[in-house]
């Protein structure tokens, strides 16, 4: 079936700094892919998307590109902030079976 | 304000015992998701629903059990048959039974601890 993979955590970073978070996917249709977050204590919300290869997601600073011949959707900032500390999922719809797969998240400390 | 309302937050059990997390939804959404989420396996769906009186299994609904009598509400009950409950639970709801747009709206959670 269809996986998500991320690269392994905890990631900790100085403020300011460059931040990339590795997402490879398995998928045999044409997958949606996602950037969800979860904050100390909160529930997951949605950070980007992107529906088809090429496309650029982009918010709050962070973005993704949806690359096909790589099968990834890697997470990009240029300069993290205290207040990005959090956990970061990569996820994908399997839209055949009408729900999300989610990788086994990266969380992200910054320290000031 | 609308959105995804679970309790309890915090729910202690001893072996044996099953429970019931409950979850409410004010957004109108049609779809309904229970995620489990453990450290460093991220979300695994447990059981979905996409209309009313109609819910599917997910991956791993095995020791598990839900209703959903009405569009709202979708509890979720952890049955003693589940060998290792101990867990963060998820609810998610969407407005696009297809996820074709992929946003999925969660709540703050709920951690059982089995004593």
């Amino acid at each position: 079936g269809d996986s998500v993979t991320q690269m392994e955590g905890p990631v900790t970073l100085s403020e300011e700094a460059f931040l990339t978070i590795n997402c490879t996917y398995t998928a045999t249709g044409y997958p949606s892919l996602f950037w969800y977050v979860q904050y100390p204590g909160e529930g997951l919300q949605l950070l980007l998307k992107a529906t088809k290869a090429d496309d650029k997601g982009s918010n709050k600073g962070f973005e993704a590109t949806y690359r096909k011949e790589t099968t990834s959707f890697h997470l990009e900032k240029g300069s993290v902030q205290v207040s990005d500390s959090a956990v970061y999922f990569c996820a994908l719809s399997d839209q055949g079976a009408q729900k999300l797969v989610f990788g086994q998240g990266t969380r992200l400390t910054i320290n000031p | 304000d609308g959105g995804i309302t679970q309790s309890p937050k915090y729910l202690f059990r001893k072996e044996g015992q099953n429970v019931t997390l409950s979850c409410e939804q004010n957004l109108n959404h049609d779809a309904m998701y229970w995620y489990r989420q453990d450290p460093g396996q991220g979300l695994r769906l447990i059981y979905y629903s996409q209309i009313v009186n109609d819910f599917q299994k997910g991956d791993i609904a095995e020791g598990y059990s839900v209703s959903r009598e009405k569009k709202e509400s979708f509890p979720l009950t952890v049955t003693s048959a589940q060998k290792n409950p101990t867990a963060f639970y998820l609810c998610a709801s969407s407005v696009d039974r297809a996820l074709l747009t992929g946003e999925l709206f969660f709540g703050e959670g709920s951690r059982l601890t089995v004593l």
